[in-house]
């Protein structure tokens, strides 16, 4: 069974960068698409863009010149940087697996952006 | 990109059916048979519900179907349970990928 799990700072002060990583185990990260998905409290989902294990990534037009998304196979890891944020970006991160669907997710992780 | 359109809030008692519409346009869900449903209970991870318009996960129940018409999209759910009170998301994989703004069921 395929689990992902969530790391990084819960508080990120304004203007800063946002940096999480997602653990994948229970199955290889080779030879599929990762997302990240966010929710702010009481809102809906957003995709904030994918990794293919291969390094290739596709972002999320809104948010495109501020995401930067990483592999790292051999961790069987795969990790999110958002720059300059600002309070609008407070939410709970989601990482999830792929496949054109998202099948499996993370338990998420709040980051809440405050000075 | 916006985001696809559903009601904010359906309800319905125990045992009865409701269905719930996820609206987009011709570039998304009108383009392509890559819309998928989500289940999120509070506090927890989404959870797929649907995929391909119509098609179930193994271990979803048989109450819970899709359906696509033009640009609309809708999920069914038959003999209402209470733990099928949860929000529910449609979402449209068409190069980008864009969700529905949610909607919440209250059985009643």
């Amino acid at each position: 069974q395929v689990q992902l799990q969530e790391s990084g700072p819960g508080l990120v002060k304004p203007s800063e960068t946002l940096s999480l990583t997602c653990t994948v185990s229970g199955g290889s990260i080779s030879s599929y698409y990762w997302s990240w998905i966010r929710q702010p409290a009481g809102k809906g989902l957003e995709w904030v863009g994918h990794i293919y294990s291969s390094g290739s990534t596709n972002y999320n037009p809104s948010l495109k010149s501020r995401v930067t998304m990483s592999v790292d196979t051999s961790k069987n890891q795969f990790s999110l940087k958002l720059s300059s944020v600002t309070a609008a970006d407070t939410a709970v991160y989601y990482c999830a697996r792929d496949v054109g669907v998202f099948d499996y997710w993370g338990q998420g992780t709040l980051v809440t952006v405050s000075s | 990109q916006s985001a696809l359109t559903q009601p904010a809030s359906v309800s319905g008692s125990p045992g009865q059916s409701i269905t719930i519409s996820c609206t987009g346009t011709s570039s998304d869900v009108g383009s392509y048979n890559l819309v998928s449903w989500y289940q999120q209970h509070p506090g927890k991870a989404p959870k797929l519900m649907i995929y391909e318009v119509s098609k179930r996960p193994s271990g979803v129940s048989n109450r819970f179907s899709g359906s696509k018409s033009g640009n609309t999209a809708s999920l069914t759910i038959s003999g209402l349970q209470a733990e099928d009170e949860a929000d529910y998301y449609c979402c449209s994989y068409a190069g980008s990928v864009i969700f529905g703004g949610g909607t919440k069921l209250t059985v009643l």
